[in-house]
């Protein structure tokens, strides 16, 4: 089965500047995560959809923090505007909605805010 | 509030050495607790899982162990090889699963040949 996949790769945006990770889950898991991982630390849930409705979001800074997972399948990360401590590698996973369902993650976005 | 402490931050083990990493955990809410590895410029993969109604749980050469009373879980790498080399995160969550995994810091091993 094909994996999650994420792009960008890698991007390299100016402070202020907005920017925009997407993620295509795998096909019939039907809650998408994404989490931030800093640098040498694990990765920190940013907010959690079950389909499209988003069920966790309380630690998604809100005041810049953006996503959307229209018709329940792909999913957009927006930040706008990017801070330098925004720099990060953020990941997308997927899972079933069944107990203890391992999470699949994509190879994440890095950003770098110069 | 970091609810799940691992430890060490770094581990080097030599080749055919058993490789050991400890979590602790505060939330006794958790009730599930997966370790899971990550290959640089890779995304987490799951390695291993256990549930708090067993003590160790066993497959191939990876092994948890949990201990309840002590709120504390850790991983055991068997006959450790220069493949193993990664960031090893454990984690936690609860409702069987349905939340979010709340992860460790890390533990990066190096396996020397």
């Amino acid at each position: 089965e094909a994996g999650v996949v994420q792009s960008p790769r890698y991007k390299i945006i100016e402070k202020k500047q907005p920017v925009a990770f997407w993620c295509n889950p795998i096909s019939g898991h039907n809650t998408l995560y994404w989490y931030r991982q800093n640098l040498g630390q694990g990765p920190e849930l940013l907010i959690r959809y079950e389909n499209e409705e988003a069920v966790d979001d309380s630690q998604l800074p809100k005041d810049r923090f953006s996503a959307e997972r229209l018709k329940g399948v792909d999913s957009t990360l927006k930040i706008q505007p990017a801070e330098l401590g925004d720099s990060a590698v953020y990941l997308c996973a997927s899972s079933l909605e069944t107990a203890n369902s391992p999470l699949h993650f994509g190879n994440g976005t890095r950003l770098t805010v110069t | 509030q970091q609810q799940v402490k691992q430890s060490p931050q770094s581990l080097i083990v030599q080749k055919g050495g058993i490789s050991i990493i400890n979590c602790a955990y505060e939330n006794t809410a958790f009730d599930y607790f997966p370790w899971y590895q990550q290959f640089p410029g890779k995304g987490p993969a799951l390695l291993i899982a256990i549930r708090p109604d067993v003590s160790e749980k066993k497959e191939g050469r990876f092994t948890i162990s949990f201990n309840k009373s002590a709120k504390q879980f850790s991983l055991h790498i068997m006959d450790s090889q220069p493949g193993d080399s990664a960031t090893y995160f454990c984690a936690a969550t609860r409702d069987t699963g349905r939340r979010a995994l709340t992860f460790g810091s890390g533990t990066r091993l190096q396996v020397q040949p």
